[in-house]
């Protein structure tokens, strides 16, 4: 099966700083999708991006699928937005599979 | 209201108990997943379903079961069988089996005790 491979395991940032999160994959994957979770264990949606860029707020996401990786960008980072990180893919027929995340903590 | 419902959210197992932890969905979706996570750990893929009454292994399946007999249920058991069940179960879905965007319930947290 794939393998995904997520960079920086931990990440401390001062509130306003900018950050980029990296997703490495070690085969082509349909479908990838980056989450946050909560401090409450829920996953939460971000994108749904298998290719090309998207921005929703200070959140973006850019996947260059024939390169296999994904970038997620936080900008203006605030407290709220401390947690961890996930990016996921998967194959034609199968499940998804995560990284191991991303442990983002932002301090005031 | 739509979604993925998981319960209960904390449960506790004596040692050498079965347990079952429930999952229903209202999305209409047929594929059905169980994920584990263990602290400061990714999710781990316990067993999926892409549709009723077929059901497939994942990585970890050893000392657990499942069943599909409704489209909107995917109930996983934790056997007795597994030998360090303490962690955090999530359960997912997607319209299809590998395609489009998934969605999570809110989890359930087993702790042997």
């Amino acid at each position: 099966g794939i393998q995904v491979e997520q960079s920086p395991p931990d990440l401390i940032l001062q509130e306003g700083a900018n950050s980029t999160l990296r997703c490495n994959f070690s085969d082509s994957v349909n479908n990838l999708q980056w989450f946050h979770q909560n401090p409450w264990g829920q996953l939460i949606n971000l994108f749904y991006i298998p290719s090309g860029t998207k921005q929703n707020g200070r959140l973006s996401a850019t996947t260059v699928a024939t390169e296999r990786y994904s970038l997620l960008y936080i900008s203006s980072s605030q407290t709220t937005d401390s947690g961890v990180y996930f990016c996921a893919g998967d194959q034609a027929g199968t499940a998804l599979i995560f990284g191991k995340g991303t442990t983002l903590s932002v301090s005031s | 209201d739509g979604g993925i419902t998981q319960s209960p959210k904390y449960l506790f197992r004596k040692e050498g108990q079965n347990v079952t932890l429930s999952c229903e969905q209202n999305l209409n979706h047929d594929a059905m997943y169980w994920y584990r996570q263990d602290p400061g750990q990714g999710l781990r893929l316990i067993y999926y379903s892409q549709i009723v009454n077929d059901f497939q292994k994942g990585d970890i399946a050893e000392g657990y079961s499942v069943s599909r007999e409704k489209k909107e249920s995917f109930p996983l058991t934790v056997t007795s069988a597994q030998k360090n069940p303490t962690a955090f179960y999530l359960c997912a879905t997607t319209p299809l089996l590998g395609y489009t965007e998934a969605f999570f319930g809110q989890g359930t947290r087993l702790t042997v005790v």
